[in-house]
């Protein structure tokens, strides 16, 4: 199983709003990844997980907080969004980290309205 | 700090061979990786190749490296339309024990019949 899924494939919220992301993977991979795509623009990474714990935080607001409840499932928090966070939202993982052979998932399409 | 720079658009017949360039300044980098990412999916590792190789050969793909400028090229034969995508050149580096992947903008391939 190469498999990254992530749910939900799209999300429309608030600024107001509290919703989490979820991704999942269960190749025993020990790094996880969350990062943000905006269209037409490589993936921009947000954090990374090791053995999880974080290890990466990008200099991301407290608006987004990840979550790593066990070494399959990684979450991403949210609370009171901006428009400007409309984005694609990839999870991805790798065997450990500092693999750039890295499986990534099909992402949360994110509105913020 | 670390760069790479794709192209942005190729047009490619379908049948014919495409050829992505991409060019990177991080002199420590030891894994440079073709990612594929199709509209509204994630991003799928299509090959990568070490850092004191020339060149990788994988089905139809074969990745050129010239280390000496820095300049990494995939090509594609007999270009199907469902190779049409966005295709991201990604450097690791073992400095980087975290995994950060440096991406290019990526370069969109249209197939056409």
């Amino acid at each position: 199983d190469t498999e990254v899924t992530q749910t939900p494939k799209h999300l429309v919220m608030g600024m107001t709003n509290k919703k989490s992301l979820k991704c999942e993977q269960h190749m025993g991979h020990r790094a996880m990844y969350w990062y943000k795509q905006k269209a037409k623009k490589p993936p921009e990474l947000m954090f990374v997980y090791s053995y999880e714990k974080l290890s990466i935080n990008e200099s991301v607001p407290s608006r987004f907080s990840p979550e790593c409840p066990n070494s399959s499932l990684l979450n991403l928090h949210l609370h009171a969004l901006q428009p400007e966070d409309s984005a694609l939202y990839l999870c991805a993982s790798s065997q450990v980290s500092g693999d750039g052979e890295q499986y990534f998932g099909p992402g949360t399409r994110l509105t913020v309205t | 700090g670390e760069d790479v720079e794709q192209s942005l658009f190729l047009s490619v017949r379908e049948g014919d061979s495409s050829v992505i360039n991409c060019t990177y300044t991080d002199s420590s980098s030891t894994y440079l990786y073709w990612y594929k990412q199709e509209p509204g999916a994630g991003l799928q590792l299509l090959t990568y190749i070490f850092s004191n190789m020339d060149m990788k050969q994988d089905q139809r793909l074969t990745v050129l490296l010239n280390k000496k400028d820095k300049h990494l090229s995939l090509r594609i034969a007999d270009t199907q339309t469902g190779d049409s995508a966005i295709y991201f050149c990604a450097e690791g580096s073992t400095t980087d024990s975290w995994g950060k992947l440096q991406f290019g903008a990526g370069t969109q391939v249209v197939v056409t019949p």
